[in-house]
């Protein structure tokens, strides 16, 4: 079973558009990120939520709304979409628990707007 | 604020050989955590090894081990008897604070080249 799950793997869309990343992990993980990764492999973070309750929230811009239904799931919605928002979008999620809390990522949806 | 720096932005070493993958890290929290994360060329990221800033011994996993140097602020990745399946990106990135909600700060990542 996958751990950490991302749909879509991949996104095609124009200018202007609205659209949806959705993100599941089964780890029973409190916390779960949001990560871009541009052309270049930098990666930075976008959002975190532990809890279902934001936590970190990076200067990104308010076209980004990430949205936690449950402790499972946390999706990225993108309204009016922007070529500079072309990237690998990654979630990924850890645990309290432990000593280490490092962090589970899921295979990345590659985002393109043309 | 916190920072990373890989410095190495592309490493070659031969098969069966160990490489070092440098690392620093600037912070003001003392207590952090960090990590390497090793990115193939189908994209995931895998986790690879863990050091908390108040780990008294240096971390290791299989063929892994994290020359940590808290003095010099440096976090080394030490990989022994190369291999080809070890080509790949590699991240160094921090965490501060002691609970994993804590931010977590990415290098730009070095990539590694294993020649046969």
């Amino acid at each position: 079973d996958t751990a950490v799950s991302q749909t879509p793997k991949y996104l095609v869309t124009q200018m202007g558009n609205d659209k949806s990343i959705k993100c599941e992990q089964n780890l029973g993980h409190d916390t779960m990120y949001w990560y871009k990764q541009d052309s270049k492999k930098f990666l930075k973070i976008m959002f975190s939520y532990n809890n279902k309750e934001l936590i970190i929230n990076e200067t990104v811009p308010n076209r980004f709304s990430p949205k936690s239904p449950d402790k499972a799931h946390l999706n990225l919605h993108i309204n009016s979409l922007e070529l500079g928002d072309s990237a690998v979008y990654f979630c990924a999620s850890s645990s309290q628990g432990g000593s280490s809390y490092e962090q589970y990522f899921g295979p990345g949806t590659r985002l393109t707007v043309t | 604020a916190q920072k990373i720096t890989q410095t190495q932005p592309g490493m070659f070493v031969q098969e069966k050989e160990a490489v070092t993958l440098d690392c620093t890290y600037d912070t003001s929290d003392p207590s952090y955590g960090l990590f390497w994360y090793k990115q193939p060329s189908s994209g995931e990221m895998i986790f690879l090894i863990y050091q908390g800033s108040y780990d008294q011994q240096n971390a290791t996993e299989g063929r892994y081990s994290l020359n940590f140097q808290k003095a010099r602020k440096s976090a080394n990745l030490v990989i022994s008897a190369s291999q080809l399946g070890d080509s790949a990106m590699y991240f160094c990135a921090m965490r501060e604070g002691y609970t994993n909600a804590g931010k977590s700060t990415f290098g730009d990542g070095t990539t590694l080249t294993v020649k046969p």
